[in-house]
Parts: structure tokens; C-alpha cells; sequence
């Protein structure tokens, strides 16, 4: 399978700070990525997506950043609130698109 | 409806019980997909279905039986359960292939 694989397992930053979390993949063919964002006891949710023609991707208060030189992608979270701790997943799909390998995920504390 | 039902939320079973778990959506999706996640681990894909069809089974042992009776519905049957299939199982569902990709909430199992 393909690996998806996220640099730091826990992160902890300051209520009104900004997060950042990074994710690197190995397939240079990868031409879709996902961020998703689990809670505790819920289902994964999607957060944003970013196709590989694009480098750059914003949503409400958060943005993906695309490097396809060296395969790694970020999700960066503006003025993080105590409500954005959760388990952080990057995601690709398979090269046959039905299913998605999930990176191992970062714990993103939020501390008021 | 943009949501994916799962039912039950919770989930305590003995060894040698059978139980199902039931998944739900009406976004017109047509691949459901069953995942499983251990505690700090990403989720695991188990089974795909696509228009209605078995279309991947990743080696999962035979005390998981998946069924579809339709496109909007999707089971898991489980029996004879080990303590260590205790996990989250997730449902999910996507219009095709990887996009709109859209997860339920899941269903906590604990087998006893």
C-alpha cells in the first residue's frame, strides 16, 4: 500500500495561536489529497481537500499548502480555538480511488 | 440528507454472540465502505462495496460477514468475536471513488 505518514504525533499550542500540521506522502502520482478531522468517540470529518494542480487551498480559518517537489502537504489552522483539538488525518486515495490510506494522525491540543 | 447514519452508537457483546451493525445514507452514493479503527490509530479499511457489490476485502477473518441489500444500506454481521476486535467501526460512503467521500459517526464495539 502507500504510505502516508504525518511528522509529529501530538502538538500543543495556545488558544488564538496558529497550528500547523504536516503531512508527507510517497506517491508522486497522488493527485488528491483530504484532511480530516476526528474528535473523540466520532467519525472522521472532512475539513478540505486539494487537487495536485493546485498549491494552495483556503477554507474557513484553515488552509492546505501542497509541495509536490518533495511529496508533503500542511494544514494550517488560523487562531486555533479550544474547539479545534481533535486527531488531525491527511488522506490519499488509492491509485484505483475506492478507498483512502490515512496518515498515523496528529493529537492537536488546544490549551486556553 | 448529507449524512451517513451507524447504528448502534454503542456496542457490548460476548464471544459468542451475534450482532449486526447497521449503516444508512440517502446522498445517492453508490460505493459504502466498512473501516475499523483501534484507539490512536488511523482508520482501517475492512470491505468496499461498489453498486451493491463486494468489491474489496481486505483479508478480514470470516466472523465479519458484510452484506448490502441495498444501495442506500449497508450491515456488518459479526460472530464469535475476539476481545481484540474490540475497536470504533466506521462506515462510509462516496459518490465515486474517492470524492465526497463522507463518514458516519461509528459504532463503539466492546466485546467481552
Amino acid at each position: 500500500g502507500e504510505s502516508v505518514g504525518l511528522h509529529l504525533p501530538t502538538l500543543s499550542v495556545q488558544e488564538g495561536d496558529n497550528s500547523i500540521i504536516n503531512c508527507a506522502y510517497s506517491n508522486s502520482a497522488s493527485d488528491y489529497f483530504i484532511w480530516y478531522k476526528q474528535e473523540s468517540g466520532k467519525g472522521p470529518q472532512f475539513i478540505i481537500d486539494i487537487r495536485s494542480n493546485m498549491d494552495k487551498r483556503q477554507g474557513q480559518r484553515v488552509t492546505v499548502l501542497l509541495n509536490k517537489t518533495v511529496k508533503h502537504l500542511s494544514l494550517q489552522i488560523a487562531a486555533t480555538q479550544p474547539g479545534d483539538s481533535a486527531v488531525y488525518f491527511c488522506a490519499e486515495p488509492s491509485e484505483t480511488g475506492n478507498q483512502f490510506y490515512f496518515g498515523t494522525g496528529t493529537s492537536l491540543t488546544v490549551i486556553p | 440528507d448529507t449524512e451517513v447514519t451507524q447504528t448502534p452508537k454503542h456496542l457490548v457483546m460476548g464471544m459468542t454472540n451475534k450482532k449486526s451493525l447497521k449503516c444508512e445514507q440517502h446522498m445517492g452514493h453508490r460505493a459504502m465502505y466498512w473501516y475499523k479503527q483501534k484507539a490512536k490509530k488511523p482508520p482501517e479499511l475492512m470491505f468496499v462495496y461498489s453498486y451493491e457489490k463486494l468489491s474489496i476485502n481486505e483479508s478480514v477473518p470470516s466472523r465479519f460477514s458484510p452484506e448490502c441489500p441495498n444501495s442506500s444500506l449497508l450491515n456488518l454481521h459479526l460472530h464469535a468475536l475476539q476481545p481484540e476486535d474490540s475497536a470504533l467501526y466506521l462506515c462510509a460512503s462516496s459518490l465515486q471513488g474517492p470524492y465526497g467521500y463522507t463518514f458516519g459517526s461509528g459504532t463503539r464495539l466492546t466485546v467481552v
